[in-house]
């Protein structure tokens, strides 16, 4: 089974600072997806960013990108220019694919504050 | 606007008695999730279906029981052999190698 890490519990930046949130996972497997996933207070849970294996470019959406590192199984998310919405908890995932299904992983999540 | 379903937002379930927590997505996808979680535990997998009429098991399935009749719905049943139900239930759905969408959740307590 695939396993997903995130040894952060909590986290606080100042805002329109900088923060990096840290994940890792186990697998064997060479075509895999990796995503990060941010839960508001309202427990909506929103996709930050999807990041293909095989491509060996880092992810980026607007403030957010990643630190994608494939021989060390590293997957980390740089929020830059932190607001205050952004104060969430904040989950890894892997999503391994095969054609009779897919399944995904989560780790145990990251819980961020931003403070004013 | 395509998306899931779920409902009730809040459900309590009573000492012995089983409980039905509904998702309906219209995003036409095939595969469908539902996850538990707990504080400090992230998500974990109950069940998982990626064709009408089947479905596996996923890590946490005692207690529970599922259905997929119909593409567009996949209810969980959370039955008096789960002895810990309380808890934060979301349902997902997806296509390919494309992200899950997820519903808005069903927080069930016991009471």
């Amino acid at each position: 089974a695939q396993t997903v890490t995130q040894s952060q519990p909590e986290m606080s930046v100042q805002e329109a600072e900088t923060v990096t949130l840290s994940c890792t996972y186990d697998t064997s497997e060479n075509n895999y997806y990796l995503f990060w996933y941010k839960q508001p207070p309202s427990r909506q849970m929103i996709l930050v960013i999807r990041q293909e294996a095989y491509k060996q470019q880092n992810a980026t959406e607007n403030r957010f990108s990643v630190n994608f590192q494939k021989a060390a199984k590293s997957f980390s998310l740089k929020i830059s220019d932190s607001q205050l919405g952004d104060t969430a908890m904040y989950f890894c995932a892997f999503m391994s694919y095969r054609g009779t299904g897919n399944q995904f992983y989560f780790g145990t999540g990251t819980s961020l504050t931003v403070i004013p | 606007d395509g998306g899931i379903t779920q409902s009730p937002k809040y459900l309590f379930r009573k000492e012995g008695q089983n409980v039905t927590l509904s998702c309906e997505q219209n995003l036409n996808h095939d595969a469908m999730y539902w996850y538990r979680q707990d504080p400090g535990q992230g998500l974990r997998l109950i069940y998982y279906s990626q064709i009408v009429n089947d479905f596996q098991k996923g890590d946490i399935a005692e207690g529970y029981s599922v259905s997929r009749e119909k593409k567009e719905s996949f209810p969980l049943t959370v039955t008096s052999a789960q002895k810990n139900p309380t808890a934060f239930y979301l349902c997902a759905s997806s296509e390919g190698t494309e992200k899950l969408f997820f519903g808005s959740g069903t927080q069930l307590s016991v009471l």
